[in-house]
C-alpha cells in the first residue's frame, strides 16, 4: 500500500510569490492534516480536512489556506510568501477519526528567498 | 492550551537502553504517540498508547504512561546506531479530532 505522497519535495520561491503544495493520502484515508516544521517553532498544526471540509484550523494567518478534493487529495496554498515561511511542510493522513493515528509524508521543503 | 515538553538531547552507548521522557498538560488527552524523524525525512510513527493503558510493548520499544503525573516515556532496548534520530512525543487535543500537539523533540545520539 502506497504511503502519503507529497509533491514537490523541494521548492524555492521569492518573497511575495505564492506556492501550492500537494498531498495524496494513503488509499482509503479521508482525513488530511498539514503541519509546519521550523527550527524555531517546531511542529505546528496548520489545518485538517475531512471529506472536503476544513474541520480544524491552527493559529496561522489567512495567507495559509487549503482544500481537499473528492478523492481526498489535498493542497495547501501560501500567498504573499515571507522569509519566515521557509519550513518543512508535512502532510499526514488518517483513517480512523477516533484514534487520530496519522501517517506522515516525507514533506515539502520550502525555501523563501 | 495543551503543552508537551521533552528534554532536547540524549546520548547513549550502543547496546544500552534509551529512555526518552515527555510530559503533557491536558489530562483529557486520550491518545499519545511517539514519532521518529531521521535527517531530511518525514515523521515515522513508532508506537502509540491509549489513555486507558499503562504500558505497551512492541519489540524493542516500551511505552509507559503515568496519567496521574501526565508523564509518558519511550524505552528503546538494545539501542543501535540506526536509532539515532529525533523522537517526538505527540498528543491529540481533546475534542480536536486529528490535531496533534508535538513536543520539541529529543535528539538521540548513539555512540559506539
Amino acid at each position: 500500500k502506497a504511503g502519503v505522497t507529497q509533491t514537490p519535495r523541494y521548492l524555492i520561491k521569492t518573497r511575495g510569490q505564492q506556492v501550492t503544495l500537494s498531498c495524496s493520502p494513503i488509499s482509503g484515508h479521508r482525513s488530511v492534516s498539514w503541519y509546519q516544521q521550523t527550527p524555531g517553532q517546531g511542529l505546528q498544526f496548520l489545518f485538517e480536512y475531512f471529506s472536503e471540509t476544513q474541520r480544524n484550523k491552527g493559529n496561522f494567518p489567512g495567507r495559509f489556506s487549503g482544500r481537499q478534493f473528492s478523492n481526498s487529495r489535498s493542497e495547501m496554498n501560501v500567498s504573499t510568501l515571507e522569509l519566515g515561511d521557509s519550513a518543512l511542510y508535512l502532510c499526514a493522513s488518517s483513517l480512523d477519526t477516533r484514534t487520530g493515528i496519522q501517517y506522515f509524508g516525507a514533506g515539502t521543503r520550502l525555501s523563501v528567498l | 492550551g495543551e503543552d508537551v515538553e521533552q528534554s532536547l538531547f540524549l546520548s547513549v552507548r550502543e547496546g544500552d537502553s534509551s529512555v526518552i521522557n515527555c510530559t503533557y498538560t491536558d489530562s483529557s488527552s486520550t491518545y499519545l504517540y511517539w514519532y521518529k524523524q531521521e535527517p531530511g525525512a518525514g515523521l515515522q510513527l513508532l508506537t502509540y498508547i491509549f489513555s486507558n493503558m499503562d504500558m505497551k510493548q512492541d519489540q524493542r520499544l516500551t511505552v509507559l504512561l503515568n496519567k496521574k503525573d501526565k508523564h509518558l516515556s519511550l524505552r528503546i532496548a538494545d539501542t543501535q546506531t540506526g536509532d539515532s534520530a529525533i523522537y517526538f512525543c505527540a498528543v491529540v487535543v481533546s475534542g480536536g479530532y486529528n490535531k496533534l500537539i508535538f513536543g520539541a523533540g529529543t535528539r538521540l545520539a548513539v555512540h559506539p
